[in-house]
């Protein structure tokens, strides 16, 4: 199947400084791709939708500016967590759309947060 | 707008027994549904994905099927293995445009050796 690599797979940070995750298909381009947070044992919550050369789509209680994103190009999408704190420790997991593929969709491996 | 539900929330099974996972939507109306599983701390594995006009899809061990009519799915697991232990999230995509899914919460499986 279609692979989604995200980058990295977990960072550490001090409270105040900015964190970037990559999200990249490797096999097929994305116009569109999604940013989910999941908090322990929960589902996922959308965070936002990426798209290829526009601004982002926030979901409602999202604070674009605290949470950018970039879709640069059809297979790269990055979210950065700005001035991170305590709070945003989350795991943090993108999907993208394999548009050839009948509407399958693919997630990355996921990038683990924690703010100290 | 669309909601999904997933019973159980929790299942433990002895190895080799059969299962079924439940998954029912709101709207009927959906573009595909799609059943992921995931493991701790990893991200989401696609299992199957089932278009609007179809009403199963199979890959080796696991079968799903979809009624748009009554918003339901289910995910059937046969001779389950201590491997299949996961959380199994099923997701409705609600038009055929690039839109995001609508998960569930998610079954947490446990199979017993």
């Amino acid at each position: 199947g279609a692979v989604v690599s995200q980058h990295p797979s977990w960072v550490i940070c001090k409270s105040g400084t900015s964190v970037k995750i990559e999200c990249r298909s490797l096999d097929f381009q994305a116009t569109t791709m999604f940013w989910y947070r999941q908090f322990p044992k929960q589902s996922l919550m959308l965070m936002a939708t990426s798209n290829e050369g526009s601004k982002a789509t926030y979901e409602q209680g999202v604070e674009k500016d605290k949470f950018l994103i970039n879709h640069a190009s059809l297979t790269l999408s990055t979210l950065t967590v700005t001035s991170a704190h305590p709070e945003d420790s989350s795991f943090y997991i993108c999907s993208a759309r394999d548009s050839s593929g009948g509407g399958e969709l693919f997630f990355g491996e996921g990038s683990r947060l924690t703010v100290l | 707008k669309q909601e999904v539900t997933q019973i159980p929330a929790a299942l433990s099974v002895p190895e080799g027994e059969n299962l079924v996972l439940n998954c029912s939507f709101t709207d009927s109306a959906i573009y595909n549904l799609q059943w992921f599983r995931q493991d701790p701390g990893k991200g989401l594995t696609s299992l199957l994905l089932i278009q609007s006009s179809q009403r199963e899809q199979t890959s080796g061990r696991l079968n799903a099927s979809l009624d748009k009519s009554s918003g339901r799915s289910t995910l059937y697991i046969a001779a389950s293995q201590p491997g299949d232990s996961a959380t199994y999230l099923c997701a409705a995509q609600p038009n055929s445009g690039n839109t995001p899914l609508v998960f569930g919460k998610g079954t947490r499986l446990s199979v017993i050796a």
